[in-house]
C-alpha cells in the first residue's frame, strides 16, 4: 500500500520560503509511471494544483504560482519537495502531497496533508 | 486554465435520499473528469475517475457520468458516511483544475 507523508516548518515568516518533503513508501518514486503532485488548501475554500515532478525531474508548475515555486525530486531517499519562495499571508494553507497516476489520470494516494501558516 | 463549476454549493438531504451533483467544464474535457470525497480535517479521496469509472473498494452507490463539458455525479442512497465535501477535476488540460465543491449533510 503506498502512503505519503509530508513534513516541514508549520510556520514561516512572511517573504521567507516555504519548504516541505513528501516522503512515500510502500512503492518507489523512480518505477515510473506516475507524476508526483503538490495540492493546497486554502482555510476553509477549495483545492489548488501546484505543480508535479516525474522521477527523471522534468517538472511542470501552475502559471498562477511559477515565478515562485520549485518542485524537485531525490529518488535515493524516495522523496519529493516543494519551495514557494516569498510568501505572504496568502499562501496560509493545508499542503497536500499526491501521487498522480498516468495511465488514467488521477490522484489516486494522498498524504495527510500539513498546515504551514504564514506569520511573523 | 479549464474553469470547473458545481451546483448546488451545498445540499440537505435525508439518509436513503438520491443525490445528484453537477459540475461544468469551461470547455469540452472529453471524459477527462475526476470525482473526490473529502471529510473534515482529511485528503480528499478518489471516488470516480475518467467520468464514470468506480476507483477499486469505493461503494457502488456512487456514480458518476457525462462527457463534453457537463457531468453528474449521484449517490443513489444517501448514508450519514457520506457527509463530506465533493469535488470534482479536470485533467484535459494543464494545469489540472478542481470545482469549488459541493457540501453534502443530512437533513
Amino acid at each position: 500500500q503506498v502512503q505519503l507523508q509530508e513534513s516541514g516548518p508549520g510556520l514561516v515568516k512572511p517573504s521567507q520560503t516555504l519548504s516541505l518533503t513528501c516522503t512515500v513508501s510502500g512503492g518507489s518514486i523512480s518505477s515510473g509511471g506516475y507524476y508526483w503532485s503538490w495540492i493546497r488548501q486554502h482555510p476553509g475554500k477549495g483545492l489548488e494544483w501546484i505543480g508535479y515532478i516525474y522521477y527523471s525531474g522534468s517538472t511542470y508548475y501552475n502559471p498562477s504560482l511559477k515565478s515562485r515555486v520549485t518542485i524537485s525530486v531525490d529518488t535515493s531517499k524516495n522523496q519529493f519537495s516543494l519551495k514557494l519562495s516569498s510568501v505572504t499571508a496568502a499562501d496560509t494553507a493545508v499542503y497536500y502531497c499526491a501521487r498522480d497516476s498516468l495511465a488514467s489520470v488521477r490522484f489516486d494516494y494522498w498524504g495527510q496533508g500539513t498546515l504551514v501558516t504564514v506569520s511573523s | 486554465d479549464i474553469q470547473m463549476t458545481q451546483s448546488p454549493s451545498s445540499l440537505s438531504a435525508s439518509v436513503g435520499d438520491r443525490v445528484t451533483i453537477t459540475c461544468q467544464a469551461s470547455q469540452d474535457i472529453s471524459n477527462y473528469l475526476n470525482w473526490y470525497q473529502q471529510k473534515p480535517g482529511k485528503a480528499p479521496k478518489l471516488l470516480i475517475y475518467d467520468a464514470s469509472n468506480l476507483e477499486t473498494g469505493v461503494p457502488s452507490r456512487f456514480s458518476g457520468s457525462g462527457s463534453g463539458t457537463d457531468f453528474t455525479f449521484t449517490i443513489s442512497s444517501l448514508q450519514p458516511e457520506d457527509i463530506a465535501t465533493y469535488y470534482c477535476q479536470q485533467y484535459d488540460n494543464l494545469p489540472r483544475t478542481f470545482g469549488p465543491g459541493t457540501k453534502v449533510d443530512i437533513k
